[in-house]
């Protein structure tokens, strides 16, 4: 079993739907969660980071943990063709090494 | 906005070759990461540098990869010989310090095909 899952997708939605990403993970001791967006042939950009419980928002992007299920998401308001890409969920237990999910590839159609 | 820079954006070569990858992190950032993500996954960590030093190559294939960062400042990974398998996408990142809460940004990549 891999550390962290993620869907691969890919996603299909119409233009301004909510969008909802989800990773799963086995490692209890995973403390930091990032999402990135990953445009084709390009490197990862990070989005948002979380530390803890809870939410986060950041304009139409909400990331969410829940860590006594082991399960973060992120969500996305509105959507726009723009946001077509592939989302990684990325986490580490407080060390430099980051885990990365396989990605979901979404696609918002106008 | 300051990035990172990655040389070539594409490489093509045949199984056997040898081929080099180039990286430039962000200005000030002492900590530099090598990753491959093969079509469909996720990054995977090859080395992770602290200024000249090497902090973690556990899964960098030693009979055939290298990596070097000599001033501490740009890196080198070196491919010798290619193999059909090493086709990914290698991207290199860097954070200022290499702590859990320093983000890692990342470079645009290189993208590897081996024929």
């Amino acid at each position: 079993q891999k550390e962290v899952e993620q869907d691969p997708g890919p996603l299909s939605v119409p233009e301004g739907a909510i969008v909802s990403l989800n990773c799963t993970y086995s490692n209890s001791a995973f403390q930091y969660f990032m999402w990135y967006r990953q445009y084709s042939r390009k490197g990862p950009e990070l989005l948002m980071y979380t530390y803890s419980s809870g939410n986060k928002e950041d304009g139409r992007f909400t990331a969410q943990v829940d860590k006594s299920s082991k399960y973060i998401s992120l969500f996305i308001r509105d959507s726009q063709p723009s946001d077509s890409a592939t989302y990684l969920c990325a986490m580490n237990p407080g060390t430099y090494k980051y885990i990365f999910g396989t990605g979901t590839r979404l696609k918002v159609l106008a | 906005e300051a990035e990172v820079a990655q040389s070539p954006r594409y490489k093509i070569t045949e199984k056997s070759q040898a081929v080099a990858f180039w990286c430039d992190p962000i200005s000030g950032h002492a900590t530099l990461y090598w990753y491959r993500q093969i079509l469909g996954q996720g990054p995977e960590l090859l080395v992770q540098f602290q200024d000249e030093s090497v902090v973690d190559d556990s899964q960098l294939p030693k009979d055939r990869f290298s990596a070097e960062r000599l001033k501490g400042v740009d890196s080198t990974l070196k491919i010798q010989p290619a193999e059909l398998g090493d086709s990914a996408m290698y991207l290199c990142a860097s954070s200022w310090r290499g702590r859990n809460i320093d983000t890692q940004y990342f470079g645009p990549g290189t993208r590897l095909t081996v024929l």
